[in-house]
């Protein structure tokens, strides 16, 4: 995990409000992926980017989700009117370079009131 | 993605090896065999993949057999740290830098 940087680590927001939450890839990986892990639940793919670009969003709710990855700064997702299911662990993961492993960060785990 | 499967749980000594099977019959010649672990509460750490050849690293070992229909990662000496969840992934590799799908993997529960 040592690379990837995430933030904030612990994050509570009430129904209604917008949760943003950030993604800091290893040095020299341009390729940042998004899951979700609700509680006692399996990791589900949500989106993956490059810079500036989405490449695959196949697993993003329709409906009050974004991300993006500008060319500069971190890869954000961000999280429209929350509501108490959107409750969960959110980890990023990047790639890059000449191998395709990807490294995870240590999460951020949303918690809607 | 083949897809895989894996015991949901399994117990092992400290200092003991620690056998991880996982079952991919329907494995595609251009899919590789990943392999990953989640520690309670953070992110998933990658361990080790592979193709058709064993493959060995400083965390485990992985032993893909001759058909390629299953594979084992074993972890030598195992230490109450290794306590985690443990995904088996079968991933093609012609995408590139393809998502990764994660069944409910193998609670490996280490004791002293």
């Amino acid at each position: 995990n040592a690379g990837v940087m995430q933030n904030p680590r612990h994050l509570v927001r009430r129904r209604g409000q917008e949760a943003r939450l950030r993604c800091s890839p290893m040095k020299g990986h341009s390729h940042v992926y998004w899951y979700r892990q609700l509680p006692e639940e399996g990791l589900k793919f949500m989106v993956y980017l490059q810079k500036e670009n989405i490449i695959d969003e196949s697993g993003m709710p329709k409906e009050r989700f974004s991300a993006e990855f500008p060319k500069e700064g971190p890869s954000i997702l961000r999280i429209q009117q929350v509501v108490r299911g959107d409750s969960a662990a959110y980890f990023c993961a990047t790639a890059g370079g000449d191998t395709y492993e990807q490294y995870f960060g240590p999460g951020t785990r949303l918690t809607v009131t | 993605d083949a897809k895989t499967t894996q015991p949901t749980s399994m117990d092992c000594a400290e200092g003991r090896a620690a056998n991880l099977p996982c079952n991919h019959s329907t494995i595609s010649g251009n899919e590789y065999v990943y392999w990953y672990r989640q520690i309670h509460s953070q992110g998933p750490q990658y361990i080790i993949h592979g193709l058709k050849n064993n493959e060995t690293n400083e965390m485990a070992s992985l032993i893909i057999t001759e058909d390629r229909k299953s594979s084992t990662l074993i972890l030598p000496h195992a230490t109450l740290r290794d306590t985690a969840v443990y995904y088996c992934i079968v991933r093609a590799m012609n995408s590139g830098y393809s998502t990764l799908t994660f069944g409910k993997g193998t609670m490996l529960l280490v004791s002293p």
